[in-house]
């Protein structure tokens, strides 16, 4: 399995609260990208990173920013928490450009945010 | 962004061949289809990839026809396991970014005993 993490995995908090979500990779890859997925929406994407502070905006990026300062991190911020992000947030890597590469997205395991 | 069309739900049982169709009118020209598989709580994973005829890999085969206008997703003898939702993305991966990362809502697969 491709050496993603995210953190937190789970959380909790209230309207109008910062939050951050940290997605952190091994395998060096150019590419990192964060979507979201509800229920009746499929998996959208919100941003992604093409390289180091490199990012561009996604289908549903209203009410997020990100930073990428190193490779290996890549953070979703929302910058005041609604009802309406609540979600279970997936970060994928790839690397497009990798000999005989497919493309291929790998992805974390998902960090499941509830705001209330 | 080529924009996909599947099903949204599908029923089969253990044992059979399970086929899921893509339709993808405005694939274009640098475009490959892939195809990826999601259990609950976890993200999607890769199962194949395809630019036109047929690939075939340990997990699935994939066809495309001539015209690559459609593409479809086999499975063969599914088990219970293979119960997850399936998605459609079609984009060139070349140059990376945000090309042929648009999931959509999937087709959620159901296998019964």
């Amino acid at each position: 399995d491709a050496g993603i993490t995210q953190s937190p995995r789970h959380k909790v908090t209230e309207t109008g609260t910062p939050v951050t979500l940290r997605c952190h990779q091994t395998e060096n890859h150019r590419y990192m990208y964060w979507y979201r997925q509800d229920p009746g929406h499929g998996l959208r994407l919100i941003h992604y990173s093409y390289g180091v502070k490199d990012t561009d905006k996604g289908e549903v990026s209203d009410g997020y920013s990100v930073s990428r300062s190193k490779t290996e991190d890549f953070l979703l911020t929302l910058e005041s928490a609604t009802s309406s992000q609540t979600s279970v947030y997936f970060c994928a890597i790839s690397e497009p450009l990798a000999a005989a590469n497919t493309g291929e997205l790998f992805f974390g395991e998902g960090s499941r945010l509830t705001v209330l | 962004l080529a924009k996909t069309t599947q099903p949204i739900s599908m029923d089969s049982y253990e044992g059979q061949e399970v086929n899921i169709t893509c339709s993808h009118n405005n694939i274009a020209t640098n475009d490959y289809i892939t195809w990826y598989q999601q259990f609950p709580s976890q993200g999607p994973r890769f199962i194949i990839q395809g630019y036109k005829t047929k690939v075939t890999n340990e997990v699935a085969s994939l066809f495309i026809p001539a015209d690559r206008k459609s593409s479809t997703l086999s499975l063969p003898r599914v088990s219970l396991s293979d119960t997850a939702v399936y998605y459609c993305l079609v984009g060139a991966y070349s140059g990376g970014g945000a090309d042929g990362l648009t999931f959509g809502k999937g087709t959620h697969l159901i296998i019964q005993p």
